[in-house]
């Protein structure tokens, strides 16, 4: 069975600042997808980014990056230029990628960044 | 953009009732999922539908059952509430993988309350 990790359960970030999330997972997959979501106060959950894992290139999204270590796997979420409205619970998910339906989606506990002014 | 809503934001119940946690989505979405969002836990899957009528068992099922009578509507049953039900109840959709689909979208949640 796979799993995720996320050894930071809170952090903070001023205004402006760089801000890194990690998040480990354990697999015997080859093939699989990873993700990073975030859930705002009282809002809901969205996507940020996606990877997968048979693209050596780092994903990015805009001021959302990713360093996707297949080898140690590990998948760390990069956030340049922090904004009020980056506060929220981030989770890492994981997902086999012939998952026939999608209910093999793991998610880690999640990370709340808060972004201070 | 895909928009998947629940019907009630906060529910307040009492132990032994039966509640009902209603989800729709608007995107003609194979996929729908209910999960249960607990602090330190992340999310777990309760149940998940692949199609009209059909269900499968997450890895939570105990005390839940569900409900697909039509495509864009999941419901969520519990049938005799109890405290330990308390929780951030999400429900997510998403694309069959067949059609390419791996994101899930979800709901803005239900937090569920059980006196």
């Amino acid at each position: 069975a796979q799993t995720v990790t996320q050894s930071q359960p809170e952090m903070s970030v001023q205004e402006a600042e760089t801000v890194t999330l990690s998040c480990t997972y354990d697999t015997s997959e080859n093939n699989y997808y990873l993700f990073w979501y975030k859930q705002p106060p009282s809002r809901q959950m969205i996507l940020v980014i996606r990877q997968e894992a048979y693209k050596q290139q780092n994903a990015t999204e805009n001021r959302f990056s990713v360093n996707f270590q297949k080898a140690a796997k590990s998948f760390s979420l990069k956030i340049s230029d922090s904004q009020l409205g980056d506060t929220a619970m981030y989770f890492c998910a994981f997902m086999k990628l012939y998952d026939n339906y999608g209910q093999n989606f793991v998610f880690g506990p999640g990370t709340r960044l808060s972004v201070l002014p | 953009d895909v928009k998947v809503t629940q019907s009630s934001r906060y529910l307040v119940k009492r132990t032994g009732e039966k509640v009902f946690l209603e989800c729709v989505q608007d995107m003609d979405h194979e996929n729908m999922f209910w999960y249960r969002q607990d602090p330190g836990l992340g999310l777990r899957l309760i149940y998940f539908s692949y199609d009209v009528k059909m269900k499968e068992k997450g890895d939570i099922p105990e005390g839940y059952s569900v409900s697909r009578e039509k495509k864009e509507r999941f419901s969520l049953i519990l049938e005799s509430a109890s405290t330990n039900q308390t929780s951030m109840y999400l429900c997510a959709s998403s694309l069959s993988i067949g059609a390419g689909g791996n994101i899930q979208y979800f709901g803005a949640g239900t937090r569920l309350s059980v006196l």
